[in-house]
């Protein structure tokens, strides 16, 4: 089972601060995800990552932007925050099974 | 990708079997058929996958279609704790997995 470790889990922040959302794993798997969830609503997958180096932009077009410089994290950074940024940020992964594992999520309110 | 129709939502009494529907008429020969479900306030979990044979495991059955242009997801005896959205996902080669509104499990007592 993968040990999936997202921080901050909560984060209230104002406009135009530049946050980043860590997110590390401790199995190795080569497939990272990020998904954005509002509340009651379903999951948008923002961006993910195939291997070290390697970064895509998924089906939800987002100001945000991830960096894969090591297997175990996967970073996503906002440079400005804005209201529009507020809700649920949650970090997966995956190896060639193929089963996603998720971290419990971080939770963001830009006022 | 590949798309999935789920029913919005499906009630289902306690103890009782309950199946959940997934048509994916466009789907390919490398998609693989996932479940996962979501209880309230936590992240996604996964439930089952498969591609051409049916699956089962501890959590649920996976019943896929011939044509595997549909496939239903079977929870034996329903409780409480299986409350849930649960998702239907295609993921091409097991690469990529793009989540739609699911279906909204409500268990009765």
């Amino acid at each position: 089972e993968a040990d999936i470790y997202q921080t901050p889990r909560y984060l209230v922040i104002g406009t135009g601060k530049k946050i980043t959302l860590e997110c590390s794993q401790t199995m190795g798997h080569d497939k990272m995800y990020w998904y954005q969830q509002d509340p009651g609503m379903e999951l948008h997958l923002i961006h993910y990552s195939y291997g070290v180096n390697s970064t895509e932009k998924g089906d939800l077009s987002s100001e945000s932007t991830v960096s894969r410089i090591r297997t175990e994290h996967f970073p996503l950074t906002l440079e400005s925050a804005r209201p529009s940024h507020t809700s649920q940020y949650l970090c997966a992964t995956s190896f060639s099974a193929g089963e996603l594992f998720f971290g419990e999520g971080s939770r963001l309110t830009v006022l | 990708d590949a798309k999935t129709t789920q029913p919005n939502s499906m009630e289902s009494n306690e103890e009782e079997p309950v199946h959940l529907p997934c048509n994916h008429s466009t789907i390919s020969g490398t998609d693989y058929i996932h479940w996962y479900r979501q209880l309230p306030s936590q992240g996604p979990e996964y439930v089952i996958h498969g591609l051409t044979s049916n699956v089962n495991n501890r959590m649920a059955s996976l019943a896929i279609a011939e044509d595997r242009k549909s496939s239903t997801l079977i929870l034996h005896r329903a409780t409480l704790r299986d409350a849930a959205v649960y998702y239907c996902i295609l993921s091409p080669n097991l690469q990529n997995f793009v989540f739609g509104p699911g279906t909204r499990l409500s268990v009765l007592p």
